[in-house]
């Protein structure tokens, strides 16, 4: 399974647009990109998937390069409800050990 | 109401008291799983299992034991807790290979052991 690495944490303000970032270099020809968020001392949520180009939902965006080497997860206008730890994570569709890592913490101020 | 039930939600309970958290899902997943989380750690996976009777060990399954019996139901399993198993305890399910990563968490198992 392809390791990845993220920001720790990261900082914004009501309404802007925050951009996470996670590298995953030795990512395989059949892997895919997952995005998770969590509340604190809750489950974490499905936000986001995606293979190549650019995917997005109601909720976000995921912006992944051609090399693959590397996805961002978009969350636009962000408000005070978007403050979670969110989580980068790379496999194939036919997984079974999920790795998760200790993802990047949002902190979102008035 | 397609979810993830965890019981119990909050438990303590003293070192080497055997004792089982039962997790069960209503969506008719083939996929379910077990992670413990810790300050600093992140998720860490404990058992897995992609179908009935089919089960495999994540990255922590030592003092763990898990059964899949039936398709519902995933309980974890502690024969003998030691306090290094306090943790925050999630189960998780999802429709398997063909939904990729779409996992679906249940509310957690705060458990202490003392």
């Amino acid at each position: 399974l392809a390791k990845t690495t993220q920001p720790i944490s990261m900082d914004s303000y009501e309404g802007q647009e925050v951009n996470i970032t996670c590298s995953h270099n030795n990512i395989a020809t059949n892997d895919y990109i997952t995005w998770y968020q969590q509340f604190p001392s809750q489950g974490p949520r499905f936000i986001i998937q995606g293979y190549k180009t650019k995917v997005t939902n109601e909720v976000a965006s995921l912006f992944i390069p051609a090399d693959r080497k590397s996805s961002t997860l978009s969350l636009p206008r962000v408000s005070l409800s978007d403050t979670a730890v969110y989580y980068c994570l790379v496999g194939g569709r036919g997984f079974q050990k999920l790795v998760f890592g200790t993802g990047t913490r949002l902190l979102v101020s008035p | 109401e397609a979810q993830v039930t965890q019981n119990p939600r909050y438990l303590i309970t003293v070192t080497g008291k055997k004792l089982t958290v039962t997790c069960s899902q209503n969506m008719n997943h083939e996929y379910m799983s077990w992670y413990r989380q810790d300050p600093g750690l992140g998720l860490r996976q404990i058992y897995y299992s992609m179908n009935v009777e089919v089960t495999d060990k994540g990255d922590v399954p030592e003092g763990y034991k898990v059964s899949r019996k039936e398709k519902r139901n995933f309980p974890l399993i502690l024969e003998s807790p030691s306090p290094n198993q306090t943790s925050l305890y999630f189960c998780a399910s999802s429709l398997g290979v063909r939904a990729g990563f779409e996992q679906y968490f249940g509310p957690g198992t705060r458990l202490t052991v003392t």
